[in-house]
């Protein structure tokens, strides 16, 4: 299977400081995206690590991968109240997506 | 900006009901995904759709299925609705074949009673 598993499940945070959750997956991939849901609404997506990359950055989000633990990071640095929200990875090596049941994010103003 | 639009963001249907949930895109993209979701266990992939009248199950497709008459259009039927399908559900799409950014919709608050 490809799914992802989050962990860990929750985080609380406060303002200002730095989030880091983690993925880990069993099979081969292609690449690994990073996504955000606000609570009930559809996931957005964040980011994408192709399997030949290390590390990619997009503003204050940094994803590193490691493929030979089978393994991925996402950081967000300077967190704030609006990136409280659910974080799912979603490892690909086919056509079919298989999220985990993410980490639940609570940043503290 | 890619659009996934699912036709109803809250619904109440009666046990025993056949219920369709439509979802739209408009970026001619190949592949399209429903999925439920419940309070600790994540997005569960029902049914996908690489292909215009083309399907696959998924990890749950017992009480469902689906219809991709268009390119653009994937339906989700629930030929005979049970309270257990009680959920949240999301469409996404994404442009194929493999390895791109999904997009979803705003899904599907579907309550069966």
């Amino acid at each position: 299977s490809q799914q992802g598993e989050e962990d860990p499940q929750a985080l609380s945070i406060q303002e200002g400081e730095n989030a880091t959750m983690n993925c880990s997956y069993k099979t081969s991939i292609n690449n690994l995206q990073w996504y955000r849901q606000n609570s009930g609404r559809g996931l957005v997506h964040l980011i994408l690590i192709r399997s030949n990359e290390r590390e990619k950055h997009s503003g204050r989000l940094r994803v590193t991968l490691d493929t030979s633990k089978k393994s991925s990071s996402l950081l967000i640095t300077a967190s704030r109240a609006a990136d409280t929200a659910s974080y799912f990875c979603a490892p690909s090596g086919t056509y079919k997506y298989i999220f985990g049941t993410g980490t639940r994010l609570k940043v503290l103003a | 900006d890619v659009k996934v639009t699912q036709s109803s963001r809250y619904l109440v249907k009666r046990t025993g009901e056949k219920v369709f949930l439509e979802c739209v895109q408009d970026m001619d993209h190949e592949n399209m995904f429903w999925y439920r979701q419940d309070p600790g266990l994540g997005l569960r992939l029902i049914y996908f759709s690489y292909d215009v009248k083309m399907k696959e199950k998924g990890d749950i497709p017992e009480g469902y299925s689906v219809s991709r008459e268009k390119k653009e259009r994937f339906s989700l039927i629930l030929e005979s609705a049970s309270t257990n399908q009680t959920s949240m559900y999301l469409c996404a799409s994404d442009p194929g074949p493999t390895g791109n950014t999904i997009y979803f919709g705003e899904g599907s608050w579907l309550t069966v009673v």
